[in-house]
């Protein structure tokens, strides 16, 4: 079965600097991961399908990259909005269809 | 606009039934695939089921299985979330989620539905 880290537990920074989340996976799901955002009371809302596709509606400062087991999910300057819980997940080897812990990036 | 409205939460007890709806409106519901995705209280997201637009194929995770029933009505716009022999560890906001067109992600969420599983 796929096990999903992602690291760091938890990140803080400053609006305007630049977020870069991991997320590792454990065999590989090949170019099949998605990355969603999640603000509290509020449902998650998908950022990234695919590895590196944009969802409809996202801004151009949110990006995806990797493959195989190692992802990166880079927001490229931080707004106060992205503050915010960030969830990676697979979907290469279903069911089950896997989310990560979630990484928290609050304001420093 | 595409919209998901949970509905059917609410306080159980531990052994007791519940069911969940979702209505869907916006889009084509019965070209879409559906899930079902909860999150225990101050805890990461867990997919629970997913049902194929025609509903011939059905998933759900492990600890679900034999006690949790997903089920669609395409003429209603409308999934459901049958829930038996509940547990304290079922307690979770349960979002009704589409799957992305093509895809296993999910591109649109309902607001969610609280489930309380407690004596």
């Amino acid at each position: 079965e796929i096990v999903l880290t992602q690291s760091p537990a938890t990140l803080s920074l400053s609006p305007g600097e630049r977020a870069t989340l991991s997320c590792r996976a454990s065999p590989s799901v090949s170019g099949y991961l998605a990355w969603y955002q999640q603000k509290p009371g509020q449902a998650p809302r998908l950022l990234i399908y695919d590895v590196s596709n944009r969802a409809t509606g996202i801004p151009a400062r949110f990006s995806g990259s990797g493959s195989g087991t190692d992802f990166t999910l880079t927001i490229s300057s931080l707004e106060p909005e992205d503050f915010a819980v960030y969830y990676c997940q697979q979907r290469s080897n279903w069911p089950p269809v896997l989310f990560g812990p979630g990484t928290k990036v609050d304001i420093k | 606009e595409v919209q998901l409205v949970e509905s059917g939460g609410g306080l159980v007890q531990p052994g007791g039934s519940l069911r969940l709806s979702c209505a869907a409106s916006g889009f084509t519901f019965s070209n879409y695939w559906m899930s079902w995705v909860r999150q225990a209280p101050g805890k990461g997201l867990e997919w629970v089921a997913n049902i194929k637009y025609d509903e011939t194929e059905r998933y759900s995770v492990d600890s679900v299985k034999g006690r949790f029933t997903v089920s669609r009505d395409n003429a209603m716009n409308s999934m459901y979330l049958q829930m038996n022999s509940l547990r304290a560890e079922d307690t979770a906001v349960y979002f009704c989620v589409r799957d992305k067109s093509g895809g296993w992600y999910f591109d649109y969420w309902g607001q969610g539905t609280l489930v309380t599983v407690s004596s």
